[in-house]
C-alpha cells in the first residue's frame, strides 16, 4: 500500500487560513469516509485532530476542519496561531483492511 | 479514556531482536485494538500491525510480515511488539496507538498514542 500524498510544507501568517491536501486512490481515501488527521509537535507523539473525514474529537479547536472530494481529503486550519506550527499527517482506511498514512506536511506559521 | 505508557529506549545490535511494551490504564483493555506505528528519524509514520486483545488476533503490514510479532497480555493490560532481524534502517521511534472497538467493529482512527520508544540499531 503506497503512502498517501501530502505537500511537504505549507506556511501561513497568524490569523490566516491554510489547507493541507491528502491524495490517495479509490482503494483508500476515495473509497471510504475513514480519513483521520494527526498533529505532531517535535519530539511528541501524534495527536488526533480529525476523524472520519470531518469530525473533531472533544477538546480540539473548531479552527480545525476536514473535508473530502473524490480521492483527496483536506485539512483546513483557520485563524492560524503560532501553536499550530507542527507536522500534520493524514491517514485512511484501505481496501486491504489496513491503514495507510500520508508522508506528512510541515506547517510553518510565519 | 485509556492511557498508554511505553517501555524505555533500547540500543540493539544488527541481527538481534527488540521487544517493546505498551501498558494501558484508565480504560477497559478489552475494548481497544492496539496498533504499532513507527517513525524513522525525520520521516513519516508507518503502520506496522495491530492486535485486538479480546480476540487475540493480530494482523500485520505486508512489509513486516514474518519479522514482527504483536502480542497482548490481558492480565496486565499490556501489548508487546517484537521486531526481529534488526538492521540499521529499523532505527526509529516506535509508538503504540489505541483504537476503540465495539462488539461489532473498531473505529478507524488512533487515539490516544503512547509516548514513543526510541530503538537504535547500531553495531
Amino acid at each position: 500500500q503506497s503512502a498517501l500524498t501530502q505537500p511537504a510544507s505549507v506556511s501561513g501568517s497568524p490569523g490566516q487560513s491554510i489547507t493541507i491536501s491528502c491524495t490517495g486512490t479509490s482503494s483508500d481515501v476515495g473509497g471510504y469516509n475513514y480519513v483521520s488527521w494527526y498533529q505532531q509537535h517535535p519530539g511528541k507523539a501524534p495527536k488526533l485532530m480529525i476523524y472520519d473525514v470531518s469530525n473533531r474529537p472533544s477538546g480540539v479547536s473548531n479552527r480545525f476542519s476536514g473535508s473530502k472530494s473524490g480521492n483527496t481529503a483536506s485539512l483546513t486550519i483557520s485563524g492560524l496561531q503560532a501553536e499550530d506550527e507542527a507536522d500534520y499527517y493524514c491517514s485512511s482506511y484501505t481496501s486491504s483492511s489496513t491503514p495507510v498514512f500520508g508522508g506528512g506536511t510541515k506547517l510553518t506559521v510565519l | 479514556q485509556v492511557q498508554l505508557v511505553q517501555s524505555g529506549a533500547e540500543v540493539k545490535k544488527p541481527g538481534s531482536s527488540v521487544k517493546v511494551s505498551c501498558k494501558a490504564s484508565g480504560g477497559t483493555f478489552s475494548s481497544y485494538a492496539i496498533s504499532w506505528v513507527r517513525q524513522a528519524p525525520g520521516q513519516g509514520l508507518e503502520w506496522m500491525g495491530r492486535i485486538i486483545p479480546i480476540l487475540g488476533i493480530a494482523n500485520y503490514a505486508q512489509k513486516f510480515q514474518g519479522r514482527v510479532t504483536i502480542t497482548a497480555d490481558k492480565s496486565t493490560s499490556t501489548a508487546y511488539m517484537e521486531l526481529s532481524s534488526l538492521r540499521s534502517e529499523d532505527t526509529a521511534v516506535y509508538y503504540c496507538a489505541s483504537t476503540y472497538c465495539s462488539s461489532t467493529s473498531c473505529y478507524r482512527w488512533f487515539d490516544p498514542w503512547g509516548q514513543g520508544t526510541l530503538v537504535t540499531v547500531s553495531s
